[in-house]
């Protein structure tokens, strides 16, 4: 079955700190993949998306993401965390092309100062 | 544009009530998503509609649950009758062709609770 996987369900870094979140997906073609944040109380926001091309993505509020055809894994980075980030953060995969994104859990990012 | 519109923002109601939430898409969207989210499950797609047709509805929880697109700019989805374990909050999201084709657009949800 199409799966997302988020591994990680918490994570705390210092504010300044790098971060990567871990996002791995069962399917063997290249599908649509997505990162959203969710702040507390908000609905979900875009970061960024990977169609196809590059498979460094940049996106805003200065986080990138990956795409590692071989590991089926599109990871999302930041090299210095601000406070302002603190919220959960989903990886969705749009396995079919065709619109509609599975979600994985989430993982929610607890910034220390 | 407005974003993604959901009405009301807040619903508390008893059990055995019909529950009726909204939601108005971003204009020239033509897909519109409606997903759940609780702690215990997390964000579940309960049913999607595109040009207002429902392509995928296998996440409905079960018949209690219905939904509508009668127009482009306006979808509901129902709960009746509702039952505390429909606590959560709803989403509805659009999602447009051309080059944002596959990118959802959240509204800010309708936190509902069923006592």
């Amino acid at each position: 079955a199409q799966s997302v996987t988020q591994p990680d369900i918490h994570i705390t870094v210092s504010e300044g700190a790098s971060l990567e979140l871990r996002c791995n997906y069962s399917y063997g073609a290249t599908p649509y993949l997505f990162w959203y944040v969710q702040s507390p109380g908000q609905g979900l926001q875009l970061l960024l998306k990977y169609f196809s091309g590059d498979t460094l993505v940049q996106g805003i509020k200065g986080f990138e993401a990956e795409f590692k055809r071989s590991q089926s894994s599109f990871n999302l980075r930041k090299p210095s965390v601000h406070w302002s980030d603190a919220a959960e953060y989903f990886c969705a995969v749009d396995f079919t092309n065709a619109g509609k994104s599975t979600f994985g859990d989430g993982t929610t990012l607890t910034v220390k100062p | 544009d407005a974003g993604v519109i959901q009405s009301p923002r807040h619903e508390v109601t008893e059990m055995g009530q019909e529950v009726t939430l909204r939601c108005k898409p971003i204009s020239g969207h033509n897909s519109l998503f409606w997903y759940r989210q609780t702690m215990m499950r997390g964000l579940e797609l309960l049913i999607y509609f595109n040009n207002n047709v429902p392509i995928d509805d296998s996440g409905m929880p079960e018949d209690r649950f219905s939904a509508k697109m009668p127009n482009a700019s306006f979808s509901t989805l129902k709960i009746q009758p509702s039952e505390p374990r429909d606590s959560a909050v709803y989403f509805c999201a659009s999602s447009p062709t051309g080059t944002r084709f596959g990118e959802q657009f959240f509204g800010p949800g309708t936190r509902l609770t069923v006592l």
